[in-house]
């Protein structure tokens, strides 16, 4: 198994740029979900799913949408970046809504 | 969610045991105590939960006090890649889905 995969694994865009970060899983885990984290920080919730085709928002939702087409994706997107938005982002997935969540890699965006 | 308390930093040496403290005096009968860790740059990882008996697997043991206001993470012989910071997490299994990750302690081996 692939495990939780993300990609690009760094990104720069400018503000007002719009961009996808991609997430997958090969595990059939019905919960995924998306966190950023900014430098000395912990992690923060943005969306969640707890499968396809039901998404809801986390703790810092604004200016970001999710979609749940398929159990394997779960893509982020961001619709108009903006400096505030740099940070670390990270997919996690799980099994059974449990809390032992699997994390992906993660993406680096920079927003100039 | 119970608060929890961890101090921000501890050494440990190669080789010896290294147990990383928390404090959750506020927990409920029904919350669990999650410990995950993150490795520089990468994605946290989960390592062992329980809920009011101590716990073993293959990287760490959980001790939890018998009134469940604090419990021990332990990892039995550190490594060099063991250096990373641990999050404790006191959290009802059913109380939705976010992980809430606070400060932790940066735990460094040094050799």
């Amino acid at each position: 198994n692939a495990g939780v995969t993300q990609t690009p694994k760094f990104q720069v865009l400018k503000t007002g740029q719009s961009m996808t970060l991609q997430c997958a899983q090969d595990m059939n885990h019905e919960y995924m979900s998306w966190y950023r984290q900014d430098p000395g920080m912990g992690l923060r919730l943005i969306h969640y799913s707890v499968g396809a085709g039901i998404t809801d928002q986390g703790e810092v939702p604004n200016g970001y949408n999710v979609s749940r087409s398929t159990t394997e994706d779960f893509p982020l997107r961001l619709l108009s970046a903006a400096p505030s938005q740099t940070s670390v982002y990270f997919c996690a997935s799980s099994y059974g809504g449990r809390k032992t969540q699997y994390f992906g890699p993660g993406t680096r965006l920079l927003v100039l | 969610d119970a608060k929890t308390t961890q101090p921000t930093s501890m050494d440990c040496a190669e080789g010896r045991a290294a147990n990383l403290p928390c404090n959750h005096s506020t927990i409920s009968g029904n919350e669990y105590v999650y410990w995950y860790r993150q490795i520089h740059s990468q994605g946290p990882q989960y390592i062992i939960h329980g809920l009011k008996n101590n716990e073993t697997n293959e990287m760490a043991s959980l001790i939890i006090t018998e009134d469940r206001k604090s419990s021990t993470l332990i990892l039995p012989h550190a490594t060099l890649r063991d250096t990373a910071v641990y999050y404790c997490i006191a959290e009802n299994s059913n109380s939705g889905y976010a992980l809430n990750f606070g400060k932790g302690t940066s735990l460094l081996v040094t050799p």
